[in-house]
């Protein structure tokens, strides 16, 4: 099992600034992953994260507006940069030791 | 088309009613199907999974999957209050460990 600590749990923020959210797993894993949960949306997939390594992002999705770091086997962060309305969104963490596991989500609103 | 496509619902039965959750998926490949329930203000937890055909007990949980229709259920039975969060089908995503969702089904089950 995995146990991820994630933060902030919630944030309102100003368009055009950034907001770095922190995930924290209680083991070692290999990769992570950064999920966004919009209203009424399924959970999709922005990026794959491996220590020592780029992330890897998902179609629509692009580094310069959602850096990620991977400095470590235990820790990740996702930054949502220039933010804007649209980017009002539950951000999730997980990670897959035998299943996936997840984050309690930090729930952005930009205003 | 969507991977996996999920009636959002929401859903609300009264307390000791049988629920029915359905979703329907594209990729004829999948072997693995899970259901995850997410409560408010929480991440998405494992409740079950099956692989290929057939069913899945657990307790009150029974997952079904018709590869034939491509048609994934969850039934849950004797429905308690505690029972409401939103229910989310998944499956593998062709990228490796990461999951394809559906939109999720909001169940409330009153007393």
């Amino acid at each position: 099992s995995a146990v991820i600590s994630q933060k902030p749990s919630r944030d309102i923020c100003q368009r055009g600034t950034s907001l770095t959210i922190q995930c924290q797993v209680d083991s070692q894993v290999t990769m992570m992953f950064w999920y966004r949960q919009q209203p009424g949306q399924s959970l999709t997939l922005i990026a794959t994260a491996n220590q020592g390594s780029e992330a890897t992002y998902e179609s629509g999705f692009v580094i310069d507006k959602f850096p990620i770091s991977r400095p470590n086997l235990t820790f990740s962060t996702l930054t949502v940069s220039n933010m804007s309305p649209e980017d009002s969104s539950i951000y999730l963490c997980s990670v897959v030791t035998g299943q996936a596991f997840f984050g309690q989500g930090t729930r952005l609103t930009v205003v | 088309q969507k991977e996996v496509e999920q009636d959002p619902g929401p859903l609300s039965v009264p307390e000791g009613a049988i629920v029915s959750l359905n979703c329907t998926y594209s990729n004829s490949a999948f072997q693995y199907f899970m259901w995850y329930r997410q409560y408010s203000r929480k991440g998405p937890e494992l409740l079950m999974y099956t692989y290929s055909s057939g069913n899945k007990e657990d307790g009150r949980f029974t997952a079904q999957v018709d590869k034939s229709s491509k048609y994934i259920s969850l039934f849950i039975r004797d429905s308690q209050p505690s029972d409401s969060a939103t229910y989310l089908c998944a499956t593998p995503s062709n990228s490796g460990y990461a999951l394809n969702f559906g939109k999720g089904t909001s169940l409330l089950v009153t007393p």
